[in-house]
């Protein structure tokens, strides 16, 4: 009963480097979400991808890009890290657009 | 962007009271979901609601979907000391996206 697996859990990077968020669910699962969560802030919504083949930007896209595997894995990438992209950030997935989204347990990112 | 107003920000509470917390939205919602975080974990799922005035039980917790879909209650009786973590309240409009609340911390002192 995995459900959504996140990998890494935890990476300090340093400002300019490149580093991908991986995300794998085992629920067959038609739409995957990647979003971040900072104090006082709740979730946002960076990037999600309704069905596999297609991505589309959420509320905070800039500096982030994204790659729909295959319908398990949905990937997060930051080409060039800056500070401001200090955050926890987390994965989930539905099975289609009127259910619940289900959360993996994050990866929390520091950026010196 | 847009958020729900979500309150209390904080509870600390005795362990055997009753707690309350709501949302509220200037938009209105077709589906209000309610999320529990724990220290160091991804949010869990606790209720859905997807009908205007539904009133829905899990166990020592209750949720209402408010009759002008823009509000949503959680209650929880009898609090014990697993209660304690994060709770948020999402709605879900006619974007499919779902909009989270900013959280509740409940602290619950045996």
């Amino acid at each position: 009963n995995a459900g959504v697996t996140q990998t890494p859990k935890f990476q300090v990077l340093k400002t300019g480097q490149s580093m991908t968020l991986q995300c794998a669910q085992d629920m067959n699962h038609n739409s995957m979400y990647w979003y971040r969560q900072d104090p006082g802030m709740g979730l946002r919504l960076i990037y999600y991808s309704a069905s596999e083949g297609t991505t589309d930007k959420g509320e905070v896209p800039n500096g982030y890009n994204v790659s729909r595997l295959n319908k398990r894995e949905f990937s997060l990438r930051l080409e060039s890290a800056a500070p401001s992209q200090t955050s926890v950030y987390f994965c989930a997935s539905r099975v289609g657009q009127s259910a619940p989204q289900h959360f993996g347990d994050g990866t929390r990112l520091s950026i010196l | 962007g847009q958020q729900l107003n979500q309150s209390p920000q904080s509870m600390f509470i005795q362990e055997g009271e009753d707690v309350s917390m709501n949302c509220t939205s200037s938009s209105i919602f077709n589906t209000w979901l309610w999320y529990k975080q724990d220290p160091g974990e991804g949010p869990v799922l606790l209720i859905a609601l997807y009908k205007a005035g539904e009133l829905t039980s899990n166990g020592r917790l209750t949720a209402q979907f408010g009759i002008t879909r823009k509000d949503s209650f959680l209650n929880i009786s009898a609090s014990i000391p697993s209660d304690v973590g994060i709770y948020f309240c999402a709605g879900q409009g006619a974007t499919n996206k779902l909009i989270f609340g900013t959280g509740t911390l409940l602290a619950v002192q045996p």
